[in-house]
């Protein structure tokens, strides 16, 4: 049974760096894409990002220059930075695991397995 | 990026009812959409990939349907545990994206 247990700073004050981590057990590590998803009551659900095994990264374009995401897999766990963060960046920060199901004449991306969210408020 | 919207915002049903949940995209997303499950205080549960394939463990009442831009997900003899909200996701083409959610609650 795959878990993905996530952890990280839970009230920041602007401008500092949001910091969390997700690890992964009871599963591969290396088959799978791992993502960022927040939400927030007034934007939804919003994917930050992925990363593969091989530290390969897609950002969301509207984060791109605040997000970083990284790789341990010698510890099976993957994080999210955030730089110069705003009240607008508080949510529920979720990890999940990404994989694609091979279809007849394409590759379909899902997300099957999520963290159970780390809440961030950002306040002076 | 793709913008998904849904329809209703707001659903109430009864238990043993079917309903429909109706999701689009702003283009073409072929089979590339998710549904997912949320309760309050939880993450969000897959129940449907690939627009028509039931996750495993999901209840056979979850079925979706659907191809191009208009999806749709449908729970068949609602029970008091599928109470919750339920969002599209499409994964054609990174940014990922979500739709706003339908929630479900009892009438």
């Amino acid at each position: 049974q795959v878990q993905l247990q996530q952890w990280g700073a839970g009230l920041l004050k602007p401008s500092e760096t949001l910091s969390l981590t997700c690890a992964v057990s009871g599963g591969s590590f290396s088959d799978f894409y791992w993502n960022w998803i927040r939400q927030s009551p007034g934007k939804g659900l919003e994917w930050i990002g992925e990363i593969n095994h091989s530290g390969v990264t897609d950002y969301t374009p509207s984060l791109k220059s605040r997000a970083t995401m990284s790789i341990d897999t010698s510890k099976n766990q993957f994080s999210l930075k955030l730089t110069s963060v705003t009240a607008a960046d508080t949510a529920v920060f979720y990890c999940a695991r990404g994989r694609l199901f091979r279809g007849t004449s394409a590759y379909y991306f899902y997300m099957d397995v999520w963290g159970k969210g780390t809440t961030v408020i950002v306040s002076s | 990026d793709i913008q998904m919207t849904q329809s209703p915002s707001s659903l109430s049903a009864s238990i043993g009812d079917r309903v429909t949940i109706t999701c689009r995209a702003s283009q073409i997303i072929t089979s590339y959409l998710n549904w997912y499950q949320q309760k309050p205080g939880e993450a969000p549960n897959l129940l449907i990939y690939a627009a028509s394939r039931l996750q495993s463990g999901v209840p056979s009442r979850f079925s979706g349907s659907g191809s191009g831009t208009d999806f749709t997900l449908t729970i068949n003899s609602l029970q008091p545990e599928d109470f919750a909200i339920y969002y599209c996701q499409q994964s054609y083409t990174t940014p990922f994206t979500f739709g706003p959610g339908t929630k479900l609650d009892i009438k």
